[in-house]
């Protein structure tokens, strides 16, 4: 029973454009949300969070926005640069500690 | 440098052997979680740990034994137990008030 869902496998945006990575959860006792980027061979690296409490959070070229009614967020990157170009994981937390991760979504921007 | 180490990088390992996977961390976190990847399944939890000298089993902790006798390590053994080891194992750590997690670079497991 996969928690936290991220559809679509692959995207590729031409470079400068927006890239907009989707991702749905289902357990509603969810209140805390966070995307991770990865590369091959590394481990992931934190990109940006959420709290249920807001409906958007923007650091630089990243914005991840929040709907809680739909149980829906989605992570913005713009412009998209050529080293964007990773595996994005989105994960959710409920507070009890364990977080669960979706499949990832792999980003291809092209130059 | 604060954060998180992982050894080997790459780790190859006969069938039926047992092997550990290592995890240190200077963060001072108190939670320590261990995660695998496979290709199309995204992050599984194997193990973590809340604190010292308790952890818990995650989604496929099967062939699977850890331990955490101190705050900073949270070792994997990977047991002959384990039918399909050949992953990339992960180490990530967080404060015992949730946020974020932190993630080490990880570790190639590869059985001959």
């Amino acid at each position: 029973d996969q928690q936290v869902k991220q559809n679509s496998p692959s995207l590729s945006v031409q470079e400068g454009r927006i890239s907009i990575l989707n991702c749905d959860y289902t357990n509603s006792m969810f209140d805390y949300f966070l995307w991770y980027k990865k590369y091959p061979a590394e481990g992931p690296t934190f990109l940006i969070s959420i709290s249920s409490i807001k409906d958007k959070n923007e650091d630089g070229r990243f914005t991840v926005f929040l709907n809680k009614s739909a149980k829906h967020l989605s992570l913005h990157i713009v412009p998209s640069q050529p080293g964007d170009s990773a595996v994005y994981f989105c994960a959710a937390t409920g507070g009890y500690q364990k977080v669960t991760f979706g499949i990832g979504t792999k980003l291809q921007v092209i130059p | 440098d604060g954060g998180i180490t992982q050894s080997p990088k790459y780790l190859f390992r006969k069938e039926g052997q047992n092997v550990t996977l290592s995890c240190e961390q200077n963060l001072n976190h108190d939670a320590m979680y261990w995660y695998r990847q496979d290709p199309g399944q995204g992050l599984r939890l194997i193990y973590y740990s809340q604190i010292v000298n308790d952890f818990q089993k995650g989604d496929i902790a099967e062939g699977y034994s850890v331990s955490r006798e101190k705050k900073e390590s949270f070792p994997l053994t990977v047991t002959s137990a384990q039918k399909n080891p050949t992953a990339f194992y992960l180490c990530a750590s967080s404060i015992q008030a949730g946020g974020t997690w932190f993630f080490g670079p990880g570790t190639r497991l590869t059985v001959l």
